[in-house]
């Protein structure tokens, strides 16, 4: 399967400041993803990230807050905008073929928001 | 859209002994459900997948099973081995019509006794 590298791994952010993560793929795919871990919780989509187009948001995501790139068929960026403290969380990028399946995905980027 | 419900959140077995872990979707268009193992600093690893159109699947010490008319898949774990603890995260995604990406139970902490 597709390597899949992110960064950065982890950082401590000031709160009001943003961040931009990046997920490097080691071949095309089709589909990128972006996911959100919350401390000891579940993954939850943010958004799908389209190729030359405006990522597709899940419901409760936006925009303004979490804008995506996805320049070319292996690479992706996530920035996190104007942080607050309930923006902690591990940040993942996963990819998938054409089919959206399987899904692998990368070590993510744990962010800690102070 | 899609809801997953995972139980238990919590599975200690002894070693040697099997873990099963199930769970239930809301979707009756849903066609691909992915088991992942998430160690700790870690992304989440696919480990077994089984799509809508298969009852059961094995890879080795590792099975899941899928009864479509009650929505419900299991994960079956064999001859556990101390490498097995982590946390198990069980997904399904849908046919279409919305997004792309995973739907995520709450995961199962999954603990091997020596």
């Amino acid at each position: 399967s597709a390597v899949i590298s992110q960064k950065p791994s982890r950082d401590i952010c000031q709160r009001g400041t943003s961040l931009t993560i990046q997920c490097q793929v080691d071949s095309q795919v089709t589909m990128m993803f972006w996911y959100r871990q919350q401390p000891g919780q579940s993954l939850t989509l943010i958004a799908t990230a389209n190729q030359g187009s405006e990522a597709t948001y899940e419901s409760g995501f936006v925009i303004d807050k979490f804008p995506i790139s996805r320049p070319n068929l292996t690479f992706s960026t996530l920035t996190v905008s104007n942080m607050s403290p309930e923006d902690s969380s591990i940040y993942l990028c996963s990819v998938a073929g054409q089919e959206r399946e399987p899904q692998h995905f990368g070590d993510g980027t744990r962010l800690s928001i102070l | 859209g899609e809801n997953v419900e995972q139980h238990p959140s919590t599975l200690s077995v002894q070693e040697g002994d099997s873990a099963v872990i199930k769970c239930t979707y809301s979707d009756s268009a849903s066609n691909y459900f992915p088991w992942y193992k998430q160690e700790l600093g870690k992304g989440p690893q696919l480990i077994i997948d089984i799509r809508s159109n298969v009852g059961e699947k094995k890879d080795q010490r590792i099975a899941v099973t899928l009864n479509k008319t009650a929505k419900h898949f299991s994960l079956h774990i064999t001859e556990t081995q101390p490498e097995d603890s982590a946390v198990y995260f069980c997904a399904a995604i849908g046919s279409g019509g919305g997004a792309d990406g995973l739907t995520f139970g709450k995961g199962t902490h999954l603990i091997i006794q020596p």
